[in-house]
């Protein structure tokens, strides 16, 4: 069974960086993406993005465009999701999700168990 | 950017009842729309992809309908496990596949 696993929650000043992972098992990150959602306190699910996990290329929402930076590592099946200079409205739980393909249409079809990120000074 | 609306924002119901869930997107997406469940503390989990396949595992209780800009899902009876938030998405786009504001589903 699919299973996406991430690091744990992590307490960031304003400023600074932080990197999320994402360690998949039971498939190959090689035969599908991988997308990074955030959710603030009780607030809704925000798209930021997302890794090919064919060739590597990501494709960043225009608002985090040149603060976010997503990899992947296909010898551990790991995907890592990097966002700097962090802000308070950064202060949300981040879901790494796989993307898929099913019968022409995308889906994120597992999800990973999210990752709390609290930026606070 | 292609925005997605819900309505309603939240909903109160009874177990058994029939309820509909309307997502409308700013402009045409085909089928491109799937449906998602979040159960509080948990991640979300796909229903319905391409506006009207029910996802392995789902039960037949739910379903989707729609195409162009108007899309709906119908649970036709509500169990206790169903009260939750509903998210559409569209994945017409790339690199945004952004999803609708969500719908909180109550009981009554």
């Amino acid at each position: 069974q699919v299973q996406l696993v991430q690091s744990g929650a992590e307490v960031k000043k304003p400023g600074a960086s932080v990197k999320v992972s994402c360690k998949a098992s039971d498939y190959t990150l090689i035969s599908s993406g991988i997308s990074w959602v955030r959710q603030a306190p009780g607030q809704g699910l925000e798209w930021m993005g997302w890794i090919s996990g064919y060739n590597g290329n990501p494709n960043y929402v225009q608002k985090f465009q040149g603060r976010v930076t997503m990899t992947t590592d296909a010898s551990t099946s790991t995907a890592y999701m990097e966002l700097k200079s962090l802000r308070s409205d950064d202060t949300a739980v981040y879901y790494c999700a796989r993307l898929t393909n099913i019968v022409g249409a995308t889906v994120v079809d597992n999800w990973g168990q999210g990752t709390l990120v609290t930026v606070s000074s | 950017d292609i925005q997605m609306t819900q309505s309603p924002s939240s909903l109160s119901a009874s177990l058994g009842d029939r309820v509909t869930i309307t997502c409308r997107s700013s402009q045409s997406i085909a089928s491109y729309l799937n449906w998602y469940q979040q159960r509080p503390g948990k991640a979300p989990k796909l229903l319905i992809y391409a506006a009207s396949n029910l996802q392995s595992g789902v039960p037949s209780r739910f379903s989707g309908s729609g195409s162009g800009i108007e899309f709906t899902l119908t649970i036709s009876s509500l169990q206790p496990e169903d009260f939750a938030i509903y998210y559409c998405q569209q994945s017409y786009r790339s690199p945004d596949y952004s999803f609708g504001q969500g719908t909180k589903l109550e009981i009554k």
